[in-house]
């Protein structure tokens, strides 16, 4: 069974902090990483694919990198805002399969 | 307006008794899903279907149908509902199972008592 991994599970910042959070997937047979934004009664909304080692992929204050012989990718925030507390979703494909999503970062940020 | 729309957005139902839980995306997208997701367990897929006709299992698949008889249709069908399918159902889809983002629907609340 294939195993994505995030880390912390949950993360409380001051506004204007700037943070990251990892994602682990196997790096063997390696097809696309995503990345969603969850907010609390809401539904998740895609942020980044990305399918090249080396790839970076950058959304207003939000930015991802992806390292696919290692298997992780980074999801960085840059002075982060109240309006980014949420829960941010990693989900990796291997060739061939569906999906597979980790379990997320709660991130919290207050003013 | 481009969405996966679900419906219902609340279902409290008893156990035993037969429920669907329709999907519906207006995207002409390829690729549907479907996912619970649980407190701690993150979001699991139940099934998905690569286009019409093509359905295949995803992790926890036991006690859910599903069909694929039109491409915007992906209905989730509990025959038996039990207790433990009490939780939050998302359906998405995609243009294509390659590098494409899922498109959420709004959620699907179900309790079974």
């Amino acid at each position: 069974i294939l195993n994505v991994e995030q880390s912390p599970q949950s993360l409380h910042v001051q506004e204007g902090d700037s943070t990251n959070f990892t994602c682990s997937f196997p790096s063997s047979n390696f097809y696309a990483l995503h990345w969603y934004r969850w907010e609390t009664a809401k539904s998740p909304e895609a942020l980044f694919v990305m399918t090249l080692n080396g790839d970076e992929k950058k959304k207003g204050r939000i930015s991802a990198t992806l390292n696919t012989k290692e298997g992780y990718s980074y999801l960085y925030i840059k002075g982060s805002q109240p309006e980014d507390s949420a829960t941010y979703l990693c989900a990796f494909r291997q060739a061939g399969t569906a999906l597979i999503f980790g379990k997320g970062t709660t991130l919290s940020v207050s003013s | 307006e481009a969405q996966v729309t679900q419906n219902p957005r609340y279902l409290i139902t008893v156990t035993g008794k037969k429920l669907t839980v329709t999907c519906s995306q207006n995207m002409n997208h390829e690729y549907m899903s479907w996912y619970r997701q649980d407190p701690g367990l993150g979001l699991r897929q139940i099934y998905y279907s690569m286009n019409v006709e093509v359905t295949d299992k995803g992790d926890v698949p036991e006690g859910y149908k599903v069909s694929r008889k039109e491409k915007r249709n992906f209905p989730l069908i509990l025959e038996s509902p039990s207790p433990n399918q009490t939780s939050l159902y998302f359906c998405a889809s995609s243009l294509s199972l390659s590098n494409s983002p899922l498109h959420f629907g709004n959620g699907t609340r179900l309790t079974v008592t």
